[in-house]
């Protein structure tokens, strides 16, 4: 079955990191980009970062840059956040997800994330 | 990217038909395919159940389609269920993804 499980969630004082792990199973994660997408209390969805299949690339949504670094380990089918400098405004249900490009001819073409999490909630309060 | 507005709510009765609209704020928006609508039941993670404007992934219903024209896109859910109430968030995707607002569909 195809599965991502996040973890390290919890409740963490203004300023304070924490590490959020995804451990991904049922597909070949290496060869995928990955991402985490973010979900406030009674709010929308709101994407946060992505990294390339080998980890060369990555993005951050500018709210988060400087204070967010995303990594993974393949050989552990594992996908990280760490965050940093945490501000009341970053708590939130944080989730990955699968990004799915399909090839096509000699082009790939991005068809959306196609596999979640369940969600790791994260609560910055004093 | 710029973000994109949804409405924040619609309602259908049983049966009916129900459209929700997604605007871009700028030409990227128009110019690119890559929009992705996600349904999403309280307490759940987002489902995707459409891409590239109007594809379905495997198993989900032909009741749900998608359409592009300008800078608006669309999910239409034709036969209303009591199921499809939720939350549906419109997506575009060009060198990373950004959300719409979300609407919540109530079956009246």
């Amino acid at each position: 079955e195809v599965q991502l499980v996040e973890s390290g969630g919890g409740l963490v004082q203004p300023g304070g990191s924490l590490r959020l792990s995804c451990a991904a199973s049922g597909f070949t994660f290496r060869n995928y980009y990955m991402n985490w997408v973010r979900q406030a209390p009674g709010k929308g969805l709101e994407w946060v970062a992505n990294i390339k299949q080998d980890g060369s690339e990555k993005s951050f949504v500018d709210s988060v840059k400087g204070r967010f670094t995303i990594s993974r380990d393949n050989a552990k089918n594992s996908l990280y956040l760490q965050m940093s400098s945490l501000r009341a405004e970053d708590t939130a249900v944080y989730y990955c997800a699968r990004d799915r490009w399909e090839l096509r001819a000699t082009h790939y073409y991005y068809c959306g994330m196609d596999v979640w999490g369940q969600g790791t909630t994260v609560t910055v309060s004093s | 990217q710029s973000a994109l507005t949804q409405p924040a709510s619609v309602s259908g009765s049983p049966g009916q038909s129900i459209t929700i609209s997604c605007t871009g704020a700028n030409s990227d928006f128009g110019a690119y395919n890559y929009v992705s609508w996600y349904q999403q039941h309280p307490g759940e993670a987002p489902k995707l159940i459409i891409y590239e404007v109007s594809n379905r992934p495997s198993g989900v219903p032909d009741r749900f389609s998608g359409s592009k024209s300008g800078n608006t896109a669309s999910l239409t859910i034709s036969g209303l269920q009591a199921e499809d109430e939720a939350d549906y968030y419109c997506s575009s995707y060009i060198t990373s993804a950004v959300f719409g607002g979300g609407t919540k569909l109530t079956v009246l």
